[in-house]
Parts: C-alpha cells; structure tokens; sequence
C-alpha cells in the first residue's frame, strides 16, 4: 500500500532563507503529485502538480521537483517570508491512470521569523 | 467565481444523531473526495466519487455515507455509528484525477 512520508515533521528558519521540504513514497507507479499549502484551520491551497512524466514544476519562488524511480518529490521555497508560514502537504495519485484519490503525508510545518 | 464550497462552516452533533455536511462545486469537475483531519495526522480518505450515481469506499469509511445524485454535490453524511466523529472535514474536486485537486474551505464537527 503506498505511504508518503514527510520530513521534517517542523521547520523553523529566518526571514530570507532558502529551503527544502521533503517528500518521500513507497511506491513509484504514481500518476502525478501535487504540493498544498494549509494556514490553520482553513482548506487546502494548491502550490504544484508534477505529473509522472516530468521532473520539476516552477510557479513564483517554489519549484517541486518529482524523482519517481526513487520515490522523492522536494519542495524548494526561494527568499522566505514570514507569510510563507504554513503547512505544506505532498500528496500523491497512485496507479498508472486516472480515477484514484490522493494519498497525503502528514504535512511539514514550517515558521518563518521576521 | 469557481470554485468549492463546504457548509456548514462549524457543526456541533449531539450524541447517537445524524448530521450532513454539504459539498457543492461549479468547477464542472467529475470526480468529488471527502477527507478527514484530525490534529497530528494528514487527511485520510472516507469516500470518493468519479461520475454521478457511483462512490467508492475510502480507508474510513464506517460510520459514513455520501451520495452523488448531481455532478455538483456530493453530501457526507455522518451517522451515529461513527463513534469519533469531531475532526476537521475537507471535501475535494478534480477533473478525474487527471488536474489538480482543489480542496473546500473545511467543516469542523463537533460532538456535544
């Protein structure tokens, strides 16, 4: 059964600070990954999806790159900002075709200090 | 505006009662989820929907039923069975699991 595990559980950094979130999944055969951001106790914010087929997706100052063979996705955050402060889940779309649900890890949460 | 929304914002249940949490969408999406969060622990699937009239049982699903009588909505019920039903529920959409998901704002349910 496919599991997704995030590491770290928590981050703390300073104002300004590049970073790496961690994602990682036991099974390869994914049909695409998708990061979310999550502020407390509010829904889930879409940030990327990478499909199987491509390694990395870009939008602003985050870029996820997506290792399938090795069961690894990163999230890379660029100049941190105290607004960046949130959840991040990874969640992955397991299978080689469409109609099955995502499967989230736990989630890294992250504090940016000004 | 498209998007996902989740009504009732807070929902507190009485012991041994029913209660149904709505999910609409106008993002002409397909497929519909329903998760649960609980603090500590991400969102864990209870049911899913690919094409209206048809669901498929998620990882917990006892205590709960859902409907998809329109391609809009898709309600959740939680029944009197499900014997720990305070969490954070989020319902989701995709265009059959091939785009993004996008996610509702949430319903916190509460049991008084």
């Amino acid at each position: 059964k496919q599991e997704v595990t995030q590491i770290p559980a928590a981050l703390s950094v300073p104002e300004g600070e590049n970073l790496v979130l961690n994602c990682s999944f036991t099974d390869s055969a994914i049909y695409n990954l998708q990061w979310f951001r999550q502020d407390p106790g509010k829904g889930l914010t879409s940030l990327l999806l990478i499909q199987s087929s491509q390694r990395e997706q870009t939008s602003g100052r985050l870029n996820a790159s997506l290792d399938k063979s090795s069961g690894r996705s990163t999230l890379y955050i660029a100049a941190s900002q105290p607004g960046d402060s949130a959840t991040y889940l990874c969640a992955v779309r397991p299978g080689n075709q469409a109609g099955t649900a995502l499967i989230f890890g736990k989630g890294t949460t992250l504090s940016v200090s000004s | 505006d498209g998007g996902i929304t989740q009504s009732p914002k807070y929902l507190f249940r009485k012991e041994g009662q029913n209660v149904t949490l709505s999910c609409e969408q106008n993002l002409n999406h397909d497929a519909m989820y329903w998760y649960r969060q609980d603090p500590g622990q991400g969102l864990r699937l209870i049911y899913y929907s690919q094409i209206v009239n048809d669901f498929q049982k998620g990882d917990i699903a006892e205590g709960y039923s859902v409907s998809r009588e329109k391609k809009e909505s898709f309600p959740l019920t939680v029944t009197s069975a499900q014997k720990n039903p305070t969490a954070f529920y989020l319902c989701a959409s995709s265009q059959q699991g091939v785009t993004e998901a996008f996610f509702g704002p949430g319903t916190r349910l509460t049991v008084v």
